[in-house]
């Protein structure tokens, strides 16, 4: 079966920081990726998929980055975080056009 | 106006109780929707996938589309505690197949 694994669960970081979170698939290939971000009490803000290695589509604008160096690892990144990258970050996986996706539990995101 | 809208709640019921969820949309190319399960601090979990017009059951859960309506509904029989959480739609089709569009969420707590 598939699983979805993202890694830290929580990190509180300073204003300025580097920003690094990974996420890893198991159990299928070439698969959809997706990260969010969820803010408290609020829906998911795609911020970035891709449908293959080196492909990635940027939804919004921002200070993060994502990479996808291998069939089924996302990497979101940021070189100097700001206090508005505050937030609960998501990452999930797909199979091909309109299957639905799955996530993994998140990374509890602070900035001080 | 946003494509998908998710009544908002919260919502509290008693043990037992019969809960319907509502989320309604604009796009009429949306043909696969989705019902997603979150607890708190945790990464939405899929609970019904259905496509086009009718119903679904599994369980305790029974999903249903009007496609003439925009409007899906999912509803949980005989709820119980374990059962709060927050609700989300989700929908695919047409143009953006690879992505899904979110409503914001539904808070549900059931009472003992």
């Amino acid at each position: 079966s598939q699983t979805i694994h993202q890694w830290p669960a929580t990190l509180v970081q300073p204003v300025g920081s580097p920003l690094s979170l990974e996420c890893t698939v198991e159990g299928t290939s070439n698969p959809n990726l997706y990260w969010y971000r969820q803010a408290a009490g609020r829906g998911l803000q795609l911020l970035f998929y891709s449908v293959g290695i080196g492909q990635i589509s940027s939804e919004v604008p921002q200070n993060l980055s994502a990479s996808r160096p291998q069939d089924r690892q996302f990497i979101l990144s940021s070189k100097k975080l700001l206090l508005s990258d505050s937030g609960f970050y998501l990452c999930a996986w797909s199979g091909k056009a309109n299957q639905p996706q799955h996530f993994g539990d998140g990374t509890r995101l602070s900035i001080l | 106006q946003k494509e998908v809208e998710q009544d908002p709640g919260p919502l509290s019921v008693p043990e037992g109780a019969i809960v319907s969820l509502n989320c309604t949309y604009s796009n009429s190319a949306f043909q696969y929707f989705m019902w997603y399960r979150q607890y708190s601090r945790k990464g939405p979990e899929l609970l019904m996938y259905t496509y086009s017009s009718g119903n679904k059951e599994d369980g305790r859960f029974t999903a249903q589309v009007d496609k003439s309506s925009k409007y899906i509904s999912l509803f949980i029989r005989d709820s119980q505690p374990s059962d709060s959480a927050t609700y989300l739609c989700a929908m695919s089709g047409g143009a953006n197949a690879g992505k899904s569009t979110f409503g914001d969420g539904t808070t549900l707590t059931v009472k003992p």
